[in-house]
């Protein structure tokens, strides 16, 4: 498995507050992305990366900014959290065309 | 209307019997992936595939391009395969995936 860690693993916060997960990886991996996981949607595309400072959005961008300044740190932040953010949240990675690897996910939730 | 459809989105299963899980796509694709994610567990990837089948243990996964539909088989099922199976349509963009909402399996002795 790709090393790929997630933090915080767990999160709860208020809505209006910003928040910031932090993706980790240690594969040289080129491509990463983000993903929400909510009951009846499956995992859905926020923002990816294909390399250092190239990201793109995805196809529930809104709210959510994103930066990778270095290969092995992919950051999410939302500005203003809301409880339709309320969500658990994926990164995952892929050296090119093939297999995504999943970090372990963090739950976040927004009072 | 998604782009990824999967069948049953519920399967409830005794050991040992054969297990089929059906995925279909409407955007063309390169490659089809088949994941796989525990309750409360992370996800990993069990299958990629473009054509034709592969075979992982228990686990068998085939795919026919022409008519747009993948299946995930498990054969002699067993409770530690509970779980949420996940296809996934690689479309060839920057290794973006379009996913499904997945089947939630059940095993039970």
């Amino acid at each position: 498995d790709a090393g790929i860690t997630q933090s915080p693993r767990h999160k709860v916060t208020e809505t209006g507050t910003p928040v910031t997960l932090r993706c980790h990886q240690t594969e040289n991996h080129r491509y990463m992305y983000w993903y929400r996981q909510d009951p009846g949607h499956g995992l859905r595309l926020i923002h990816y990366s294909y390399g250092v400072k190239d990201t793109d959005k995805g196809e529930v961008s809104d709210g959510y900014s994103v930066s990778r300044s270095k290969t092995e740190d992919f950051l999410l932040t939302l500005e203003s959290a809301t409880s339709s953010q309320t969500s658990v949240y994926f990164c995952a990675t892929a050296g090119g065309t093939d297999t995504q690897y999943f970090g372990p996910g963090t739950r976040l939730t927004v009072l | 209307k998604n782009e990824v459809e999967q069948s049953p989105q519920n399967l409830t299963a005794q050991e040992g019997e054969f297990i089929t899980i059906n995925c279909s796509y409407s955007v063309g694709i390169s490659a089809l992936h088949w994941l796989q994610q525990h309750p409360g567990g992370g996800i990993v990837s069990l299958f990629m595939l473009s054509s034709g089948k592969k075979k992982h243990g228990r686990l068998i996964a085939t795919i026919n391009i022409q008519e747009k539909h993948s299946s995930l088989h498990i054969t002699a099922s067993h409770p530690r395969d509970s779980a949420v199976y996940i296809c996934a349509a690689y479309g060839g963009t920057a290794s973006k995936l379009t996913f499904g909402t997945g089947t939630r399996l059940q095993v039970t002795l």
